[in-house]
This record gives structure tokens, sequence and C-alpha cells, in this order.
């Protein structure tokens, strides 16, 4: 069976430091890979998403990145946080046809 | 026009009581997806709508694919406090990505 892993759980970074965030998936090959973010424990933003290995889009202009350096890892990094980068990080896959998509547990992250 | 419109942004229920939520947009959607979010966790997909007029079930949760294609509804009967969580409507965009609504806030009280 699949099974999705994304960490930390939590993260308390100053404003500045560098941040990087890990999300591998199990149990597929070629998933579909996707960061959203969530404020406020309100509606979630797609950040990025990517469709194979080095192949990464990015959906709103902001301060981070995302690379797919193999094709079960997804990571989502900054140079420098801003207090606004607070949130809940949710890193997601599909199989690309049908609704088949499964979320991590999500990383909460705070900038002081 | 991709905007995803989901009422009401919050609900305070007894428990036992039937609770209804709804989505709407001014596009024509193909897919209707409802997820919900437990309290710091990602959210998990209930049920997903594929054809107008589509009415599904999954236990105690209902959802219908509106007729005109743009809304959604879901049901929840005789909530238990561990229906308490955020439901979002949802649909999908070209490779596969989602776009969700803002997401109702549902709160029982026991």
């Amino acid at each position: 069976s699949q099974t999705i892993h994304q960490w930390p759980a939590t993260l308390v970074q100053p404003v500045g430091s560098p941040l990087s965030l890990e999300c591998t998936v199990e149990g597929t090959s070629n998933p579909n890979l996707y960061w959203y973010r969530q404020a406020a424990g309100r509606g979630l933003q797609l950040l990025f998403y990517s469709v194979g290995i080095g192949q990464i889009s990015s959906e709103v202009p902001q301060n981070l990145s995302a690379s797919r350096p193999q094709d079960r890892q997804f990571i989502l990094s900054s140079k420098k946080l801003l207090l606004s980068d607070s949130g809940f990080y949710l890193c997601a896959w599909s199989p690309g046809q049908g609704p088949g998509y499964t979320f991590g547990s999500g990383t909460r992250l705070t900038v002081v | 026009g991709q905007q995803l419109n989901q009422s009401p942004q919050s609900m305070f229920i007894q428990e036992g009581e039937d609770v209804s939520m709804n989505c709407t947009s001014s596009s024509i959607f193909n897919t209707w997806l409802w997820y919900k979010q437990d309290p710091g966790e990602g959210p998990v997909l209930l049920i997903a709508l594929y054809k107008a007029g589509e009415l599904t079930s999954n236990g105690r949760l209902t959802a219908q694919f509106g007729i005109t294609r743009k809304d959604s509804f879901l049901n929840i009967s005789a909530s238990i406090p561990s229906d308490v969580g955020i439901y979002f409507c949802a649909r999908e965009t070209s490779g596969s990505r989602l776009t969700f609504g803002e997401g109702t806030q549902l709160t029982v009280n026991p």
C-alpha cells in the first residue's frame, strides 16, 4: 500500500533562517506531488506541483521554492524565512488519474 | 470564475442533529470532491462525484452533484462528536491539481 511521510511535524524558526521540509511517498512510482499551505485552519493554497523528477510548477510567486531530486521525494525550501511564511504545510500525492489525492500529516511552521 | 464559494463558514450543532453545507461556483465542473480535515491532520477524501445529479452516500454522509454542475451539497445525518473538523469541497483542474473551497468548520456539542 502507498504511504506518504512528511516531517518535521512542527517547526519554530527565526525570521531570516533557511527552511527545508521533506516529503516522501512509498509504494508507488511516478506520482504527482504537491505542496499546499493552509493559514489559520482555513482554505488550502497550492504552492507547487510536480509531475516528474526535476519538473516543478509554481502556482503563486513567493519566498519559497520546491525541488524533486528523486521520483518519490519532494522538498520545500526557503533561503530566508519571513513572518508571513508561518502556516500549516501539507504535502500530497496523486497517481495522476482520478481523485486519488492523499495528504501527509502536515508541518506546522511558526516563524518568530 | 474558478473560485469555490463554500458555506456556511462555521457551524455549531448539538450531537444528533443533521448538518448541511454547500459549495458553489460560477464555472461548470466535471468532478466535485468533499474532504474532511481533523484538527492538526491532512484532509481525507470523503466522497467523489462525477456526474451531474449524482447522489452518493458514505455512511452517514451524503453528497450530491448539482444538476447545473456548478454546485454540490454535503449532508451529515445524526452528527456525533467525531464529526468535528473542517469540511472542504474541491475540484480538479489540469495536471490533477485541486482547488479547495475555504472550508466549513463544524463543531459538535455532546
